[in-house]
């Protein structure tokens, strides 16, 4: 069963915009998680942002801030003011943990396209 | 640069051949999780170490294992490779296990399988 939904296979967005990047995710855990990854056409997975299941406030990182909204399950990536170095694949990911293993499993990614 | 050291960066290799990846996990992290993504594709939750022992198993093929060893470095090792496996391949460290800590992945193995 997918347990990690991003809905947007593409995105165009405008300079200077903000965007919101959905992701829901599936788990019957307490403790979890959740992960956005940025991953641009030279391959490598650059992390943005966690946000633990227990955090009360929404984790933000400069540019980037994560809408956790627990009881709906969604954990959306904003990015404010966009850049032409915000194009690229970007990966929502989740982590489940019990006490003998951890898997982060991730979504199938969502390509963000800035336009000048 | 997130701490985590994968070599080599490319590798080219004929099928039928074994090859082996390595990893280097950031300073004190003991998990090390190991990804293949295919052209286009998410990525792929191969295996997981924490310590030195498996602790979680994904869809990893019997023609792949994986180890970690005392100094916590991994090895990935893909024997009998098919052109299907030409992938970019990433490991990815975190802390404590179970902790609600950020996972950073190395910049990846790119393997080409001819």
């Amino acid at each position: 069963a997918q347990k990690i939904t991003q809905t947007q296979p593409g995105m165009f967005v405008q300079e200077k915009e903000a965007v919101t990047l959905d992701c829901t995710y599936d788990t019957s855990d307490q403790s979890y998680g959740l992960f956005w990854y940025k991953q641009p056409s030279s391959g490598e997975m650059i992390f943005l942002i966690y946000q633990g299941s227990y955090d009360e406030q929404n984790a933000t990182e400069g540019r980037y801030s994560l809408n956790f909204q627990k009881a709906r399950k969604s954990a959306n990536l904003v990015i404010s003011a966009s850049q032409l170095g915000d194009s690229a694949m970007y990966f929502c990911a989740m982590r489940e943990w019990d006490s003998s293993a951890s898997k982060i499993i991730f979504g199938s990614g969502t390509r963000l396209s800035i336009r000048p | 640069d997130s701490g985590v050291t994968q070599t080599p960066k490319h590798l080219i290799t004929a099928t039928g051949q074994r090859v082996t990846l390595r990893c280097s996990p950031r300073s004190g992290d003991l998990s090390v999780y190991w990804y293949q993504q295919s052209l286009d594709q998410g990525l792929q939750f191969l295996i997981q170490y924490y310590n030195g022992e498996e602790r979680a198993k994904g869809n990893i093929l019997e023609r792949f294992s994986a180890q970690q060893f005392p100094d916590l470095h991994s090895e990935l090792n893909l024997s009998s490779l098919e052109l299907g496996d030409s992938a970019l391949y990433f490991c990815a460290s975190s802390g404590r296990q179970g902790a609600g800590t950020e996972a950073f992945f190395g910049q990846g193995t790119r393997l080409t399988v001819v």
